[in-house]
């Protein structure tokens, strides 16, 4: 079946350093794909999406690109600030085919002021 | 911004008891979902519901499980005897309709089972 692949955590960076969270997916079909994140004692915010290959999701100065021919979607951020620790989750989701997100392990990342 | 509301932030519960997690979705939102995450584990598929039926669910939502839409504004996740493997964070989604709009997630409730 589909999953979803993310690099373990946590992952510890000084402010303003360079961040990439990788994330692969196996998928029979094509789906969407998203990152959420959860941010200590609140609940998962989508943060960007990509609905089809080549496409760039962006928010709050973070991007990921649908790479199709790597199945990836991996996660940047130019500079991260202390107000980005938080839990970052890959997911898919095919709503041709059924209904479910299919989420990553989670990504803790924690940044040092 | 509307927002996915779910009660109680924490429910702690005995082993057998039946425990109800509510969740008010957002108002124009026809899709309606619960999923579970236990505790350093991946946040996991329960179920969906749409116009008043289970549209898809999965194997983890067994008898024990079952959802409802009590009226125009309510979705209830009830658990029928609880079991300590329940204990997990359990959160609720909507979404507007059935096409590439993301699900809006709640702040979900933390079940604990004793």
């Amino acid at each position: 079946g589909d999953s979803v692949t993310q690099m373990e955590g946590p992952v510890t960076l000084s402010e303003e350093a360079f961040l990439t969270i990788n994330c692969t997916y196996t998928a029979t079909g094509y789906p969407s794909l998203f990152w959420y994140v959860q941010y200590p004692g609140e609940g998962l915010q989508l943060l960007l999406k990509a609905t089809k290959a080549d496409d760039k999701g962006s928010n709050k100065g973070f991007e990921a690109t649908y790479r199709k021919e790597t199945t990836s979607f991996h996660l940047e951020k130019g500079s991260v600030q202390v107000s980005d620790s938080a839990v970052y989750f890959c997911a898919l989701s095919d709503r041709a085919r059924d209904d479910k997100i299919i989420f990553g392990k989670g990504t803790r990342l924690h940044i040092l002021p | 911004e509307p927002e996915v509301t779910q009660t109680p932030s924490h429910q702690v519960t005995q082993m057998g008891q039946e425990v109800i997690l509510r969740c008010v979705p957002i108002s124009n939102h026809l899709y309606f979902y619960w999923y579970r995450q236990i505790l350093g584990q991946k946040v996991e598929f329960l179920v969906s519901f749409y116009n008043n039926e289970i549209s898809e669910k999965s194997e983890i939502f067994d008898d024990q499980f079952s959802v409802e839409r009590p009226d125009g504004s309510n979705f209830t996740l009830k658990i029928r005897s609880t079991k300590l493997e329940d204990s997990a964070m359990y959160f609720c989604a909507s979404s507007p309709d059935y096409s590439n709009q993301p699900q809006h997630f709640g702040d979900g409730t933390r079940l604990s089972i004793l």
